[in-house]
């Protein structure tokens, strides 16, 4: 199984700040890779996919990139809204496995 | 628009069974694979099964192969998880999710939550 580890597991930040999250596979993954944010007692939202391809409908604060192993999300100007946790995925094989989760809290 | 609607959660004895269904609606059901997800209280996501568009081709987690069975019947635009032999491990709320090879999850339900308890 390809196993998908995030960085960091939580991270504080203020409105306005830029923040990067990171996400490394175990094995190359090309390009399948997405991220996802969710908020407490809700489904996850896709918020990226194919490593730097914004799903439509989210904001263009939002951007992804990477390839190969080792992947970023960033968000440029956090917005209280952005508070949250975030998942990276690799859609390559199956099992289809998840990072552990970032948690961005507010500063 | 795009809606999942998962029912069938609830409260089961470890051993127990449970048949979670999920009702499409707002898309061709039957041109797209689905997914199941789970999420036990606290954790993190976890993938559980996928079935391609025809249900042809069906994918396990090794935490659930051999207990769990994903099928969908396109006639009822239904996509279901059949799960026996539950153990308390198991316990978490469970997501249908749309998406198709090397794609990511664009659509997913509300959740419905399975208690595996005695």
């Amino acid at each position: 199984d390809i196993q998908m580890t995030q960085s960091p597991s939580s991270l504080s930040a203020s409105v306005g700040d830029r923040v990067t999250i990171t996400c490394r596979a175990s094995q190359s993954i090309s390009s399948y890779l997405n991220w996802y944010q969710q908020k407490p007692g809700k489904a996850p939202k896709l918020l990226i996919y194919a490593a730097s391809s914004l799903q439509s409908g989210v904001p263009s604060r939002f951007s992804g990139s990477g390839s190969g192993t080792d992947f970023t999300l960033t968000i440029s100007s956090l917005q209280p809204e952005d508070f949250a946790t975030y998942y990276c995925q690799q859609s390559y094989s199956t099992p289809r496995t998840f990072g552990q989760g970032t948690r961005l809290e507010i500063k | 628009q795009v809606q999942l609607v998962e029912s069938g959660g609830g409260v089961v004895q470890p051993g127990g069974s449970l048949r979670l269904s999920c009702a499409a609606s707002g898309f061709t059901f039957s041109s797209y694979g689905m997914h199941w997800v789970r999420q036990a209280p606290g954790k993190g996501l976890e993938w559980v099964a996928f079935i391609r568009f025809d249900g042809n081709n069906k994918y396990y987690a090794d935490s659930v192969k051999g207990r769990f069975t994903i099928s969908r019947d396109n006639s009822k635009n239904t996509l279901y998880l059949q799960m026996n032999s539950l153990r308390a491990e198991d316990t978490a709320v469970y997501y249908c999710a749309k998406g198709d090879y090397g794609s990511g999850h664009d659509y997913w339900g509300q959740g419905t939550l399975v208690t595996v308890s005695s």
